[in-house]
């Protein structure tokens, strides 16, 4: 299976602090994505890397890409109550475009 | 605006009933996906539409479960003789053409929750 894999599953931190999140997949990718998930419901796209990518940023996202290893981490900087969600990973390989979703990992972040 | 939509956003039945999941894609997206979520869990991919080309039913968990895509826009999923693992969110995804410049983001519902007493 594809399937990513988060770690930690969860993770409560206070408001203010860095948050780190690590997905780690099993076979090459064409690209690796970030979404965002509230309340058990429908997912937000966060932030998209590509195979060819190590780094990139959005607002107070950070994401890095080790194709060697296999693996991405979401870095969300001065953490916000309002960003404790879920987050997934989903990478895209093959030949079009269906992805393949990890567990997540559960965010808290302590006002 | 037009997001994904999807209805009922909760569904409760009776185990042993058959029940149909409705999906609205954004309109001019081509790619449809629908997936599963169990209580606390990941996301369990079940079957993908592209346009015309058929269908990857490789995730449907069993021959109880069936989708169609009407007209390349909306989609139904069925579960017969649901069971009480059934349970769970259903979500569904829609995305641009491949090559649009934008394929690779997936909008997503806002879910059925299904439980099957």
């Amino acid at each position: 299976s594809q399937q990513g894999e988060e770690d930690p599953q969860a993770l409560s931190i206070q408001e203010g602090e860095n948050a780190t999140m690590n997905c780690s997949y099993k076979t090459s990718i064409n690209n690796l994505q970030w979404y965002r998930q509230n309340s058990g419901r429908g997912l937000v796209h966060l932030i998209l890397i590509r195979s060819n990518e190590r780094e990139k940023h959005s607002g107070r996202l950070r994401v890095t890409l080790d194709t060697s290893k296999k693996s991405s981490s979401l870095l969300i900087t001065a953490s916000r109550a309002a960003d404790t969600a879920s987050y997934f990973c989903a990478t895209r390989w093959g030949g079009y475009q269906k992805v393949t979703f990890g567990i997540g990992t559960k965010l808290q972040v302590i006002p | 605006g037009a997001g994904v939509s999807q209805s009922p956003s909760n569904k409760v039945t009776e185990k042993g009933k058959d029940v149909e999941l409705r999906c609205d894609p954004i309109s001019g997206h081509t790619a449809l996906y629908w997936y599963r979520q169990s209580l606390g869990q990941g996301l369990e991919f079940l079957i993908y539409f592209q346009g015309n080309s058929a269908p990857d039913k490789s995730g449907l968990p069993s021959d109880r479960f069936s989708a169609e895509r009407t007209g390349g826009s909306v989609s139904t999923l069925t579960i017969q003789r649901t069971q009480q693992e059934d349970s769970a969110v259903y979500l569904c995804a829609s995305s641009s053409p491949e090559g649009s410049g934008r394929d690779n983001e997936q909008f997503f519902g806002p879910g059925t929750r299904l439980t099957v007493l």
